[in-house]
């Protein structure tokens, strides 16, 4: 496709749910990388890959949060046991090279936890 | 489209001198500033933010200049220190967020 997509872009699910969110990189992009968001503030890094390794989850609040890029192309992230507190936008980006190439994010999708 | 990039691609200061690394953005909408820092193998770190209607903000050793008339933002790191070297990302929200090529910044013993 022509940018990153994301997929559901809203999701409503009760506390307890788990939860699987995807992201579809920009084809060929090397890198991919997850973000959460608050509302009005700019995207908190929470893990990213490079091709399909993982290189730095330092940023995932806990280890209900997950995410693979088995391929090295498509991403899922996964929150098991989702509480209140996980409700948030959720962003996915890519970028072609490594590190410190242009970034391009996806829409985001909007988790609510009730 | 948007676009928010570097001037420069590498920096190299002496340890102790200040730090300025700068960035243009092209989406005249875009309200919200943010400075990251990646270190080598590591994911995008938070430095400091700006909103639009403010034109400057301190932080701890730093402090984001934004320059709306030229669409310029700049970082500025005071007495720079070894663990400073890193890349440094501007992104801008604008309808989207785009993170433009990092610069990465050298510290010089």
């Amino acid at each position: 496709g022509a940018g990153v997509s994301q997929s559901p872009r809203y999701k409503v699910t009760k506390r307890g749910q788990d939860v699987a969110l995807r992201c579809d990189p920009i084809s060929g992009h090397v890198s991919l990388y997850w973000y959460r968001q608050a509302l009005g503030q700019g995207p908190e890094f929470l893990t990213y890959f490079n091709y399909e390794a993982q290189q730095d989850k330092s940023g995932l609040p806990n280890d209900r949060f997950s995410a693979e890029r088995p391929e090295g192309s498509i991403s899922t992230l996964t929150i098991q046991r989702t509480e209140q507190r996980d409700s948030a936008m959720y962003r996915c980006a890519s970028s072609y090279g490594l590190d410190t190439d242009t970034q391009y994010f996806g829409p985001g999708t909007r988790l609510t936890v009730l | 489209g948007e676009s928010v990039g570097l001037h420069l691609p590498t920096l190299s200061v002496q340890e102790g001198d200040n730090s300025i690394i700068n960035c243009a953005y092209s989406n005249s909408a875009s309200d919200y500033f943010i400075w990251y820092k990646q270190e080598s193998g590591k994911g995008p770190q938070f430095i400091i933010d700006i909103r639009s209607n403010m034109d400057k903000r301190q932080g701890q050793r730093v402090t984001v200049l934004l320059n709306k008339t030229v669409k310029h933002l700049s970082l500025q790191i005071a007495a720079t220190q070894p663990g400073d070297s890193a890349v440094y990302f501007c992104a801008g929200e604008g309808q989207n967020f785009v993170f433009g090529p990092g610069t990465r910044l050298s510290v010089l013993p």
